[in-house]
């Protein structure tokens, strides 16, 4: 079964960096894109990022971009954020995130996640 | 300020119809899919309807969607209290070159 777990989450101060990872199985890694989602405590769900299955495409929030790089090393099956500059509105829960299908890559990304982690939970507190 | 904007609350009756609202513009809703998901406190975020108004296997047909120019609907039919919680719906959006949610709905079953 498909699964996607998240790690590397944790207390930081700001302006410190971060990376997140997601290691992935259950599926074939290498023919899907990939997204990170984000939710603030008590607030709603936040895109974060996109990664396409070959590595070629990224696009990024407006409120990271700049700041967060996405990366993936599909012969690990992992996804990683790289986070760094962090500020306080950066604390949220991180989810690794598969949209239902695979097998190439279309602009636009689909948005249709039907494979979620548990998250992790990255906490910019000085 | 969410690029797509909901309703914070809706509510109903157990065995009543709700919608949900989901409003944007040309750059997302009207001419990319919308999709929704519903979650439930402490839980992860779940598919519920993919490219405007289909349903994953396992979704019940309580839940349908729509879409008319600007604005995306989500239904629900036969309201059972398992549907509580929050509705997001979410697009790309080609204007900012980024994926948006709309802000979130809570939905209580009375």
């Amino acid at each position: 079964q498909v699964q996607l777990v998240e790690s590397g989450g944790g207390v930081v101060q700001p302006g410190k960096s971060l990376r997140l990872s997601c290691a992935a199985s259950g599926f074939d890694f290498k023919t899907y894109s990939l997204h990170w989602v984000r939710q603030a405590p008590g607030k709603g769900l936040e895109w974060v990022s996109v990664i396409s299955y070959n590595a070629a495409y990224t696009y990024y929030g407006d409120s990271v971009k700049g700041r967060f790089t996405i990366s993936r090393d599909n012969s690990d099956k992992r996804l990683y954020l790289q986070m760094d500059s962090l500020r306080g509105d950066d604390t949220a829960v991180y989810y690794c995130v598969r949209p239902r299908e695979g097998g190439g890559w279309y602009y636009p990304p689909s948005l249709d996640f039907n494979y979620w982690g548990p998250g992790t939970l990255v906490s910019v507190v000085s | 300020q969410s690029v797509l904007t909901q309703p914070p609350s809706a509510s109903g009756a157990p065995g009543q119809r709700v919608t949900i609202s989901c409003s944007g513009g040309d750059w997302n809703v009207r001419n990319y899919y919308v999709n929704w998901y519903h979650q439930v406190p402490g839980g992860v975020p779940r598919l519920l309807i993919y490219k405007d108004n289909l349903r994953p296997s396992g979704v019940p047909d309580r839940f349908s969607g729509s879409k008319s120019g600007t604005s995306a609907s989500l239904a629900i039919s036969g309201l059972r209290s398992e549907d509580e919680g929050d509705y997001f719906c979410a697009a790309w959006d080609d204007s900012l070159r980024e994926g948006v949610f709309g802000g979130g709905t809570k939905l209580t079953v009375l």
